[in-house]
């Protein structure tokens, strides 16, 4: 398997732009994670999905952040509009019953 | 989840053993230890995991205390590609239960 797959690896937009970040679970994972990092606050889970449904997105930071998961084999994260603060890494997991998260190579963030 | 401590930053020779302590006093009975680490720019890797025996795997060994408190992950032959920040993490494998990453063990392996 290629492993969890993120698209773009890198993304630099202006504020106020629509941003959307892509993820490819690995195949028969059926839990799927977006995480955020940045240096202040570290790692930080922002939702994650069940079978495709949304779990807990208790970590989305506001309503600018949307996340959809349309199939077992995608998902994406939205950043409408985006500000410089949301600059950062983004990083997509998945796992096998809830056990050991696999994550992808993220997709750095930069809002100017 | 039960909190971890583990020291900031570590040096290690290349080809010596690093062995990188975690205290998570607070762990509850049915709560595993997870390391991860991530090298610089990388999503985090998996590395290993246990519930109270020693585990090894191709990578690591697990050492976890007999009273659960405490654990070292012990890398054999540490080279410079292992130089990354190490994170202890302890969780109920149940599903949907998150990983709480802390700071971690900055370690850096010198030629």
């Amino acid at each position: 398997d290629a492993g969890v797959i993120q698209s773009p690896r890198h993304e630099v937009t202006e504020m106020g732009q629509e941003v959307t970040l892509r993820c490819k679970p690995i195949s028969g994972h059926d839990y799927l994670f977006w995480y955020r990092q940045t240096m202040m606050r570290g790692l930080e889970l922002l939702i994650y999905f069940n079978n495709n449904v949304p779990i807990d997105d208790s970590g989305m930071p506001e309503d600018r952040f949307s996340a959809k998961m349309p199939n077992a084999s995608f998902s994406t994260l939205k950043i409408q509009p985006s500000e410089p603060r949301d600059s950062a890494v983004y990083f997509c997991a998945s796992s096998f019953w809830g056990e050991t998260q696999y994550f992808g190579p993220g997709t750095r963030l930069t809002v100017l | 989840d039960a909190k971890t401590t583990q020291p900031p930053s570590m040096d290690c020779a290349e080809g010596r053993a690093a062995n990188l302590p975690c205290n998570h006093s607070t762990i509850s009975g049915n709560e595993y230890v997870y390391w991860y680490r991530q090298i610089h720019s990388q999503g985090p890797q998996y590395i290993i995991h246990g519930l109270k025996n020693n585990e090894t795997n191709e990578m690591a060994s697990l050492i976890i205390t007999e009273d659960r408190k405490s654990s070292t992950l012990i890398l054999p032959h540490a080279t410079l590609r292992d130089t990354a920040v190490y994170y202890c993490i302890v969780r109920v494998p149940i599903t949907g239960n998150q990983f709480y990453f802390g700071t971690g063990t900055s370690l850096t392996v010198i030629p």
